[in-house]
């Protein structure tokens, strides 16, 4: 099955900056639309950056969302601490018809 | 407001089955595509399944044989049989709702233990 890479985890103190990678195959994050969510603690996900770079409404301009070749990375500056969640990629895997979701990073604000 | 509710979670025994249900509300559910995505304890999200509004479906391999993804528009509902069901399929599953490319609705989940 096809994996979308990225680091366990980030932290940074409130107000700073952070970003997060998501690494794929050029027949995944290549070729596909990269989606962002957020699970907060004990919660559903929740969508946080679609179509690599929008943000739906409601979702602060303080998350941004960037693609290049076969990577994906999420940036979230203004660091508050109710950032601190699990956050993945995911994007739809065309040879594989599958939808496949990254690995996961936690976001921890200092 | 865009609603999904997941129903028919519990426990069960390892090899026995279980029904789940993502019941919708707040959109035109038949023109919909809707998946099922779980979480083990601890651990990341899975995709599972989805079921387009054309009836498409698709599976990830780890459930293709076993799991059986099925729409009612006229109850505005998406099913998920389990079937020989393992320990490693203990996770609280997820529907959400597809919009291009992306899930932009979920629901609040519902868990399935499978005891051995």
């Amino acid at each position: 099955q096809s994996v979308l890479t990225q680091p366990p985890s980030v932290s940074a103190a409130p107000g700073q900056k952070v970003t997060i990678s998501c690494s794929g195959s050029s027949s995944i994050i290549g070729n596909a639309l990269v989606s962002w969510y957020q699970q907060l603690p004990g919660t559903a996900p929740k969508l946080l950056i679609y179509e690599n770079n929008k943000r739906p409404s409601g979702i602060p301009d303080r998350f941004s969302g960037s693609k290049s070749g076969t990577s994906a990375t999420l940036g979230i500056t203004g660091l508050q601490t109710g950032d601190e969640a699990e956050y993945y990629c995911g994007a739809w895997d065309g040879p594989l018809e599958a939808y496949v979701f990254g690995t996961g990073t936690k976001v921890t604000v200092l | 407001e865009v609603q999904l509710v997941e129903s028919g979670g519990g426990l069960v025994q390892a090899g026995g089955s279980l029904r789940l249900s993502c019941s919708a509300s707040g959109f035109t559910f038949s023109s919909s595509e809707i998946n099922w995505v779980r979480q083990a304890p601890g651990e990341g999200l899975e995709w599972l399944s989805c079921i387009t509004s054309s009836g498409s479906i698709y599976y990830t391999d780890s459930v293709k044989g076993r799991f059986t993804i099925s729409r009612d528009n006229a109850e505005n509902s998406v099913f998920l049989q389990m079937n020989s069901l393992t320990v490693e399929d203990t996770a609280v599953y997820y529907c959400a709702r597809t919009t291009g490319s992306y899930r932009d609705h979920w629901g609040q989940g519902t868990l399935v233990t499978v005891s051995s």
